[in-house]
């Protein structure tokens, strides 16, 4: 499949442990903001969203954090299984814009 | 089945050979948008679209077209390809732009200028 991750941080987790994203993005005016998983040779999907006026979210064994502060983002995964190695991007909204993150790879060992 | 579809898959061309990326989605969204996905870079937005004839620039539109004639089709064109064109192309669509919505995203282009 296409390669998108050269030079990208890279996570490896083991099978089973809960796995922690983190994306710092750049815009303090942003008020949304998504993670994707994005599979080799396949478009980005999506995973979850935050709106800018909360700073938790959960969803089927993920969770989004948000802190405006410091504008950082974070996406646990708990139970990582195999299927979750993907390259993982943040995006963030201002305007009718999506600007995305360069990714992280996550690596799930069995 | 709900989709965004892209052709071709896969397009190699030489310098300055117009061409066009065609892109449709089946689900009445608003809003398409074209990004360029390359190695280390994330994906880059080209152009997008608020609705039928509204374009508007991204953040990497040299050396892009594209038109909104129909709210289904949102086809890229690249008049003069050069190497540095070179990359994976992915159309996206949403219900509205610039609101809480997800982007759906198509298979992807790759493209290769020589």
């Amino acid at each position: 499949g296409e390669s998108v991750g050269l030079h990208l941080p890279t996570l490896s987790v083991q099978e089973g442990d809960n796995s922690i994203i983190n994306c710092a993005y750049s815009n303090s005016a942003s008020d949304y903001f998504i993670w994707y998983k994005q599979e080799s040779g396949k478009g980005p999907q999506f995973i979850i969203d935050i709106r800018s006026n909360m700073d938790k979210r959960q969803g089927q064994r993920v969770t989004v954090l948000l802190n405006k502060t410091v504008k950082h983002l974070s996406l646990q995964i708990a139970a990582t299984q195999p299927g979750d190695s993907a390259v993982y991007f943040c995006a963030e909204r201002y305007g009718n814009k999506l600007v995305f993150g360069a990714g992280t790879i996550l690596r799930v060992k069995s | 089945e709900a989709q965004v579809t892209q052709n071709p898959r896969y397009l190699i061309t030489v310098t300055g050979k117009k061409l066009t990326v065609t892109c449709s989605q089946n689900m009445n969204h608003e809003y398409m948008s074209w990004y360029r996905q390359d190695p280390g870079l994330g994906l880059r937005q080209i152009y997008y679209s608020m609705n039928v004839e509204v374009t508007d620039k991204g953040d990497v539109p040299e050396g892009y077209k594209v038109s909104r004639k129909e709210k289904r089709n949102f086809p890229l064109i690249l008049e003069s390809p050069s190497p540095n064109q070179t990359s994976l192309y992915f159309c996206a669509s949403s219900p509205r732009g610039g609101t809480n919505t997800e982007a759906f995203f198509g298979q992807g282009t790759r493209l290769t200028v020589v």
